[in-house]
């Protein structure tokens, strides 16, 4: 079935430093890839997403990347801030059954001040 | 825009209780909406597809007698818990896709914790 591998499971950076979440997908078919926020106690948040006919799409200081010849996806975040702490799920919805999203296994994303 | 609210956030009853939960979809028409449900420290498990107007797809597993889905608007899906057990205890989410095309993104609501004493 779909699969989408998330990596890494945690990551502590440096306030400012940059942080980098990537995700392989399996279904060759997928043309959808969002991007969610997770903070403790609440809804995912949708914060970027990017469709199979373009390669890269940035929003301030968060960038998303797509190799569709080999499957990957990554999310970028730039000068980050201690508000960025937060658990990310990517995703990725596929031409076969296109309304559900196959998520990640979540990346908990931790900046020190 | 693309706000969905969730209710209750929190809930706690007794063993045996079914509990209702809503999902509106606030400045946007959803023809399509999902349950989810996560663990602790998990990933987003999806239960159920809504479409108004029709039955609920379930997913694999889950059983459609104890999750009852009702999509009866535009705007608005429940999702009733009928008997919860201890073992029901559990976030639960919903989000909405934009009725307006293909691939628009689900939005989601702040989820409902179920404490089922």
């Amino acid at each position: 079935g779909e699969n989408v591998e998330q990596h890494p499971s945690t990551l502590s950076v440096q306030e400012g430093d940059s942080a980098v979440i990537k995700c392989t997908y399996s279904d060759s078919a997928s043309n959808y890839f969002p991007w969610y926020k997770q903070e403790l106690g609440k809804g995912p948040q949708l914060i970027i997403d990017i469709r199979s006919n373009v390669g890269e799409k940035k929003d301030q200081r968060i960038a998303v990347t797509l190799n569709k010849t080999a499957k990957h996806f990554s999310l970028h975040i730039t000068e980050t801030q201690p508000e960025d702490s937060a658990v990310y799920f990517c995703a990725a919805v596929g031409l076969v059954v296109t309304d559900k999203l196959i998520f990640g296994t979540g990346t908990r994303l931790q900046v020190f001040p | 825009g693309a706000v969905v609210s969730q209710h209750p956030s929190w809930v706690i009853c007794k063993s045996g209780t079914s509990v209702k939960i809503e999902c509106r979809s606030l400045d946007f028409q959803a023809t399509t909406m999902f349950w989810y449900r996560q663990f602790p420290k998990q990933s987003l498990m999806l239960m159920a597809t809504s479409n108004e107007g029709s039955k609920a797809t379930y997913e694999q597993g889950v059983e459609k007698d104890k999750f009852l889905i009702n999509h009866a608007s535009l705007t608005l899906s429940t999702l009733t818990v009928t008997s919860a057990h201890p073992e029901d205890s559990s976030f639960y989410i919903c989000s909405a896709r934009d009725a307006g095309g293909d691939n628009q993104p689900q939005h989601f609501g702040d989820g409902t914790r179920l404490s089922i004493l």
